[in-house]
């Protein structure tokens, strides 16, 4: 079954730290992929997405990802974290040739930031 | 810039109430989006529109209804509440369901008692 996998529920780091969030997809070709941002009680804020291309995508915020076919993987990357970065991280995915819209996304890995 | 606007954003019903939730898009965006995010899980989707019609239908209870106006807004109609259907539902708007993204509302918290 088609799927998406963030292995990580719960990551803390210290603010300046680099950061590495992990994503797996199973899709019988390469879907689609997006990372989005949620903080408490928010809506979801795109972070950067994936189509075809460069395999190393960069988004808002200082967030860079890199897509791995081998590896049927899109890790989250940020090199120095700052508080404001917590928040809840979804990765989410959609077959290729169908409508962005329809997203399934992964559980999601909650960021915490330590002074 | 103006991003999807949700209302209410905040509602309690009993159970086996109706509620109503709104969803006004971008300006010029002609498909709009519908997904529920349980306590601690990730968002679902519900079902989506394109130019007021029905494009695509993910995981939406039979109590559940949905259409999208010739303003482009959508209403997301849920009866029989249960106190499951208590959730944050989010809308999302793009132009054209091709090959746009697409932006999500803040959401409508709703709890069902």
């Amino acid at each position: 079954a088609q799927s998406v996998t963030q292995p990580d529920i719960h990551i803390t780091v210290s603010e300046g730290a680099s950061l590495e969030l992990r994503c797996n997809y199973s899709y019988g070709a390469t879907p689609y992929l997006f990372w989005y941002v949620q903080s408490p009680g928010q809506g979801l804020q795109l972070l950067l997405k994936y189509f075809s291309g460069d395999t190393l995508v960069q988004g808002i915020k200082g967030f860079e990802a890199e897509f791995k076919r081998s590896q049927s993987s899109f890790n989250l990357r940020k090199p120095s974290v700052h508080w404001s970065d917590a928040a809840e991280y979804f990765c989410a995915v959609v077959p290729g040739g169908t409508s962005y819209g329809k997203l399934t996304f992964g559980q999601g890995t909650i960021l915490t930031v330590h002074p | 810039a103006a991003g999807v606007i949700q209302s209410p954003r905040h509602l309690i019903k009993e159970k086996r109430e109706t509620a109503t939730l709104k969803c006004y898009p971008i300006p010029r965006h002609d498909t709009v989006y519908w997904y529920q995010q349980g306590p601690g899980q990730d968002p679902q989707f519900l079902i989506s529109f394109y130019e007021k019609m029905q494009s695509d239908k993910g995981s939406i209870p039979d109590r559940f209804s949905a259409q999208q106006f010739s303003d482009y807004h959508s209403e997301l109609n849920m009866s029989s509440l249960e106190l499951g259907d208590s959730a944050l539902y989010f809308c999302a708007s793009s132009l054209d369901r091709g090959g746009n993204t697409i932006y999500f509302g803040e959401g409508s918290w709703l709890t069902v008692v």
